[in-house]
């Protein structure tokens, strides 16, 4: 159990076009899903918590204008990334916290998102 | 502000031999430690928690609050341990994430 999707997998796009990020718990509802991003050889950085029903909390630096964040449900959190540039290129994971869980995150196989 | 070091990017061992990796970490609250690991090609999953303090495929960590570490130690290394680990540091509600030690295991 605890199974964590995302969708795309992979998605290559415009500069100045935007894409959206589906992170889904299959199987359990979440509390809290969580945002990171993962430069190539680099570790994960939080970018946003989001809790179903209210607003992201961003990390410092992250522009909450360029990376929209919806909590429409329990079990979906999406993620915008509004007028792509290159350097929006990376790897982004999402993770999910299960609602009886103890605060383990369970986490999507990211999206990889290239930026032409 | 919390902070988590992994000292060593690449470790190589040979099957058989013990392996360890190193944790510090920094944070003036009460820590949460983890061990996550991403086998090639695979999501990242959650090893162990200190809190736990159980043994996951041979592997073991020890909280040393006198010297902030949470290393990760298996006394004999198999081919299949070969991955990406992090050392994550939960505080509240955040992980923070070392930059990770990629283990190669040799036949």
């Amino acid at each position: 159990g605890a199974v964590v999707s995302q969708h795309p997998s992979w998605v290559i796009c415009k500069s100045g076009t935007s894409v959206k990020i589906e992170c889904r718990s299959l199987d359990f509802q979440a509390t809290t899903m969580f945002w990171y991003r993962q430069f190539p050889k680099q570790s994960l950085m939080l970018m946003a918590t989001s809790n179903e029903g209210s607003k992201a909390t961003y990390e410092q630096g992250v522009e909450k204008d360029k990376f929209l964040i919806n909590h429409a449900s329990l079990t979906l959190s999406t993620l915008t990334v509004t007028s792509a540039h290159p350097e929006d290129s990376s790897f982004y994971i999402c993770s999910a916290e299960r609602l009886a869980g103890g605060n383990e995150q369970f986490f999507g196989p990211g999206t990889r998102l290239t930026v032409l | 502000a919390q902070r988590v070091t992994q000292p060593e990017k690449l470790l190589s061992v040979f099957k058989g031999a013990p392996v360890e990796l190193k944790c510090n970490y920094s944070y003036s609250g009460s820590p949460e430690l983890f061990w996550y690991v991403q086998y090639s090609r695979q999501r990242l999953q959650l090893l162990l928690r200190h809190i736990s303090r159980e043994s996951i495929k041979g592997f073991t960590a020890d909280l040393n609050k006198g010297e902030t570490s949470f290393h990760l130690k298996k006394p004999f290394a198999q081919e299949e341990d070969s991955a990406m680990y992090y050392c994550a540091l939960g505080t509240g509600y955040k992980l923070s994430f070392g930059a990770g030690t990629t283990v190669t295991v040799r036949a």
